[in-house]
């Protein structure tokens, strides 16, 4: 059974930073490019960033709105990817979504955090 | 950036009765390998996202085969061919062609 498993979210004061893992099993991470998505409340969808898979370079793009700011990384030995946020804000408050694409699609059940004084 | 424009943005639809959700792109999605990277998206309430089509028409698996997508270029379409209560949700087009990728408004499906 495929699972994406999200972790490490909660509430942070603005300007301090988070880690979030995406622990998978199931499936061949390390053939899946791994996706953060956001969803505000009440609102749609965000992208926030993704990694290539090692066979694609392993390279990371992301949304303006979190460049410099946040860091896509995976270990493939363990199953895992992490969004690294940094200097977090009021706007980054959402429920973080973990996604895995390749011969099939993943989202984990999400996780929240929450920016706030 | 491209921006992804999806009609209408709430579709009340009768049990049994078709849904048709329009999305278009600001431009062209067609990629330089020759595939266009249209999916789309089902949310149902408290779930999270669950892809049901991919490169414009490709149903994922498990997906019902009421669900079918089409189009091309910069204009596209999710159509049920006959709506399920649990079919209630947020569909969302998405276009992974260019980045950033990006995502429609989303279509609130009810039943009317």
């Amino acid at each position: 059974e495929v699972q994406l498993v999200e972790s490490g979210g909660g509430l942070v004061q603005p300007g301090r930073s988070l880690r979030l893992s995406c622990s998978a099993s199931g499936f061949t991470f390390g053939a899946y490019a791994m996706s953060w998505v956001r969803q505000a409340p009440g609102k749609g969808l965000e992208w926030v960033g993704f990694i290539r898979a090692k066979a694609y370079g392993g390279t990371t793009e992301y949304a303006a709105s979190v460049k410099g700011r946040f860091t896509i990384s995976r270990d493939d030995s363990k199953s895992i990817a992490y969004l690294q946020m940094n200097s977090l804000k009021s706007e980054d408050t959402a429920v973080y979504y973990c996604r895995a694409e390749g011969a099939g699609d993943y989202w984990g059940q999400g996780i929240l955090v929450t920016v706030s004084s | 950036d491209i921006v992804m424009t999806q009609s209408p943005l709430s579709l009340p639809v009768t049990l049994g009765q078709p849904a048709s959700i329009s999305c278009r792109s600001s431009q062209g999605l067609e990629y330089s390998d020759g595939d266009t990277y249209l999916n789309w998206f089902q949310q149902r309430p408290g779930q999270s996202p669950r892809r049901l089509i991919y490169k414009v028409s490709n149903r994922d698996s498990g997906v019902p085969d009421r669900f079918s997508g089409s189009g091309s270029g910069t204009d596209f379409t999710l159509k049920i061919s006959r709506v399920e209560a649990e079919d209630v949700g947020i569909y969302y087009c998405m276009q992974g062609t260019y980045w950033p990728y990006s995502f429609g408004q989303g279509t609130k499906l009810e039943i009317k």
